[in-house]
């Protein structure tokens, strides 16, 4: 069964770092989004991307932020300069269809600033 | 953000019926899903509710009423392998979506 893969599945950086974290979506799926969760807190949204351009994006999702589809299958989140309270799990998801698309989450990469 | 509420924590014996209420503000809805997630993994999806009404899905199945701005998730013949936090999730604007805390559901034997 096709699965959204995603690396590393762990990351320990330095504040003030940038990290780039790589996702490989399913392959015949066309919308891509990326999520964070913070330990023992809610699933956030970040943002959705769609034909090459970001579809809709969160509060979260401020200058630090930027995705990238470099080529036909991997999906990048980019965080510029890091900050301690960027530590958390972040997933990435595909779907088929927009908004009524069932998502499939990767199993996450956990992102440790210190 | 949209404000989605679900109870913290519920418990539930094994092969009973369970509902997971989930409230959201209207304003803005497209639709809203309900995700699994045991801990330490990622979500799984389950379902996903736009119009009015009772959608089953085997054991599970999941109400939506967009006028009061209120949905359920309902667990039938729950088993141990159902205690997992369950996510209801609203989509707005077409592709912006907001996650409630999550409802940890233990289920005993």
């Amino acid at each position: 069964e096709p699965e959204v893969t995603q690396t590393p599945s762990h990351q320990v950086t330095q504040m003030g770092q940038e990290v780039i974290l790589r996702c490989v979506p399913i392959s015949n799926h066309l919308y891509f989004y990326w999520y964070r969760q913070i330990l023992g807190q809610k699933v956030e949204f970040l943002v959705s991307f769609y034909n090459n351009e970001i579809s809709e994006k969160s509060e979260i999702f401020d200058d630090q932020f930027s995705v990238e589809r470099p080529d036909g299958s991997n999906f990048t989140l980019k965080i510029r300069s890091t900050k301690l309270e960027d530590s958390a799990m972040y997933f990435c998801a595909s779907a088929i269809s927009g908004q009524q698309g069932e998502q499939y989450f990767g199993p996450g990469t956990r992102l440790t600033v210190t | 953000g949209q404000n989605i509420d679900q109870p913290t924590e519920m418990t539930a014996t094994e092969g009973a019926i369970v509902q997971i209420n989930c409230t959201y503000q209207t304003s803005g809805f497209n639709g809203l899903f309900w995700y699994q997630q045991h801990a330490g993994e990622a979500p799984t999806f389950l379902s996903y509710n736009v119009l009015d009404g009772l959608e089953e899905k085997g054991r599970f199945s999941s109400f939506l009423s967009r006028s009061k701005g209120y949905s359920y998730l309902l667990l039938k013949e729950l088993q141990m392998k159902d205690s997992a936090s369950y996510l209801c999730a609203g989509v707005y604007n077409f592709n912006k979506f907001y996650f409630g805390s999550g409802t940890k559901l233990n289920v005993k034997p």
